[in-house]
């Protein structure tokens, strides 16, 4: 069974500092990994997406990586601003029944940057 | 586009109480999750459809939960009779072809719907 771990579960930093969120899983049959970011009251929203035969992806301040022989990734964030504390979790898509997909999230970390 | 719609964003009840949780996938999106999220568990996946034909129901609970999907614009998730360690925010999801071997096709979350049972 899939089991998704994100590490640390919460982080406190002060603006402007670089970051790195940590998430691993057990199984490395995976089609892919997302992180999503969740704010306060809200559903997620999908910041980044790493295929499994990628290493990384980037978006602006965001970069991810992918190591799934050793089942893990990061989220490297840089120059951290107050409007990126939020709630940011890690997805992997494995095979559901059939030929579908699902994806099993950790249980995320939850970044506050100070102004 | 309106997004995932979710109903009510906000429900109290009281234990033994029926609740129905409702959500309307996004046109032409024909794979739907229900996941549920509380502090001490994060995000468990309860069920899914892929057109409309439940798939996976192993992550529901208990026999108190169930889910319905009659068309392809409208799900609901019922708990029946409801308990207080049922309190959670209640997601819904809904994707394009969400098959195991295609590409990119992300999952649109929905505002979720917090649910109270006293």
């Amino acid at each position: 069974k899939q089991e998704v771990t994100q590490i640390p579960a919460a982080l406190s930093v002060p603006e402007g500092e670089n970051l790195v969120l940590n998430c691993s899983f057990t199984d490395s049959a995976i089609y892919n990994l997302q992180w999503f970011r969740q704010d306060p009251g809200k559903g997620l929203t999908s910041l980044l997406l790493i295929q499994s035969s990628q290493r990384e992806q980037t978006s602006g301040r965001l970069n991810a990586s992918l190591d799934k022989s050793s089942g893990r990734s990061t989220l490297y964030i840089a120059a951290s601003q107050p409007g990126d504390s939020a709630t940011y979790l890690c997805a992997v898509k494995v095979r559901g029944s059939g030929n579908t997909g699902k994806l099993i999230f950790g249980q995320g970390t939850t970044l506050q940057v100070k102004p | 586009d309106a997004g995932v719609i979710q109903s009510p964003r906000h429900e109290v009840t009281e234990m033994g109480q029926e609740v129905t949780l409702r959500c309307k996938p996004i046109s032409g999106h024909n794979s739907l999750f229900w996941y549920r999220q509380t502090m001490m568990r994060g995000l468990e996946l309860l069920i899914y459809f892929n057109n409309n034909v439940p798939i996976d129901d192993s992550g529901m609970p208990e026999d108190r939960f169930s889910a319905k999907m009659p068309n392809a614009s409208f799900s609901t998730l019922k708990i029946q009779p409801s308990e207080p360690r049922d309190s959670a925010v209640y997601f819904c999801a809904s994707s394009f072809e969400f098959m195991w071997d295609r590409g990119f096709s992300p999952l649109h979350f929905g505002n979720g719907t917090r649910l109270t049972v006293t």
